[in-house]
C-alpha cells in the first residue's frame, strides 16, 4: 500500500543534542509538511516542500530545519532541542494543494522527548 | 487571531446515541473545510471535506458535515455511532493556499 513513513515512532534526546526526524512516501506527491503537535493542541504547521521549493512559516523557529533530497524522502532537523520542542511531530503529504482543496495523508508521527 | 474551535474537548457516547462535533472557524472568503479522523493507535486520515456545491457533505463511515456559511461552522455528525467511532477528530480549514489550520481535536468515547 502507497503511504507515509516516519522514522523512528520515539525518539528520546538530551536537552541541546541535535535530532533528525525522517519522512518518507510511496506516494509520489508533490508537497511534504511537517507539523508539530503538542499535547492536546491543534497540529501546527512548521514548513513544507513544493517539490524542492522549502517554504517556512513565519513563526517557525530557527532551530529547525529541513531537508528534501529527492521526492520521496524528507528530514526534519531540530538544532538544538529545547523542553519545550518535546511534541508529536507530524509528516503529511498531498498531490497539489494550490487550490487548497487536496486531501493531506499523514504519517503516523514521531513522538520526542526531550530530556 | 484566525482559528479554528472545537467546542469539546472530550465526548463520551453510548453506542446507538447521536453524535454532533462543533467546529467554527474565524475566516471570511471562500474557505475549503476538512474533518480528520485518528483512530488509537493509527494515522490521522480523511473523513470527509467541503469546497464547493451541496453544504451538506457525506464521509465516510455514515458521517456527515453541514456547512453554514452565516455560522461560519462546519458540524460533524452520525445518527448514530458505534464503538469503532472511538478516536479523535479534528475539524481544519484552508483558504486555498498550502496551509491547512486545524483544529485542536474533540476525543471521541464511544461505550459498548
Amino acid at each position: 500500500d502507497a503511504m507515509v513513513i516516519q522514522n523512528p515512532r520515539y525518539q528520546v534526546t538530551q536537552f541541546g543534542k541535535p535530532v533528525t526526524l525522517s519522512c518518507s512516501q510511496t506516494l509520489n506527491h508533490n508537497v511534504m509538511y511537517w507539523y508539530q503537535q503538542k499535547s492536546s493542541q491543534a497540529p501546527k504547521l512548521l514548513f513544507h516542500y513544493y517539490d524542492k521549493d522549502f517554504n517556512n512559516e513565519a513563526d517557525t523557529p530557527d532551530n529547525f530545519q529541513s531537508r528534501r533530497p529527492n521526492t520521496s524522502l524528507c528530514f526534519l532537523d531540530i538544532r538544538s532541542p529545547g523542553l519545550g520542542d518535546a511534541a508529536m511531530y507530524l509528516c503529511a503529504t498531498s498531490r497539489d494543494p494550490s487550490g487548497g482543496t487536496d486531501t493531506q495523508y499523514f504519517g503516523p508521527g514521531t513522538r520526542l522527548t526531550v530530556l | 487571531a484566525q482559528s479554528v474551535s472545537q467546542h469539546n474537548h472530550h465526548v463520551i457516547l453510548s453506542e446507538a446515541a447521536s453524535l454532533e462535533l462543533g467546529c467554527n472557524y474565524s475566516y471570511g472568503g471562500t474557505v475549503n473545510l476538512f474533518w480528520y479522523v485518528q483512530y488509537p493507535g493509527q494515522h490521522l486520515q480523511l473523513l470527509l471535506k467541503y469546497f464547493s456545491g451541496d453544504p451538506l457533505v457525506k464521509g465516510i463511515k455514515g458521517f456527515e458535515a453541514e456547512f453554514i456559511k452565516s455560522k461560519f461552522s462546519f458540524n460533524l455528525r452520525k445518527p448514530s455511532v458505534q464503538w469503532s467511532d472511538t478516536a479523535e477528530y479534528f475539524c481544519a480549514v484552508n483558504k486555498g493556499s498550502f496551509k491547512t489550520i486545524f483544529g485542536a481535536g474533540t476525543r471521541l468515547f464511544v461505550k459498548a
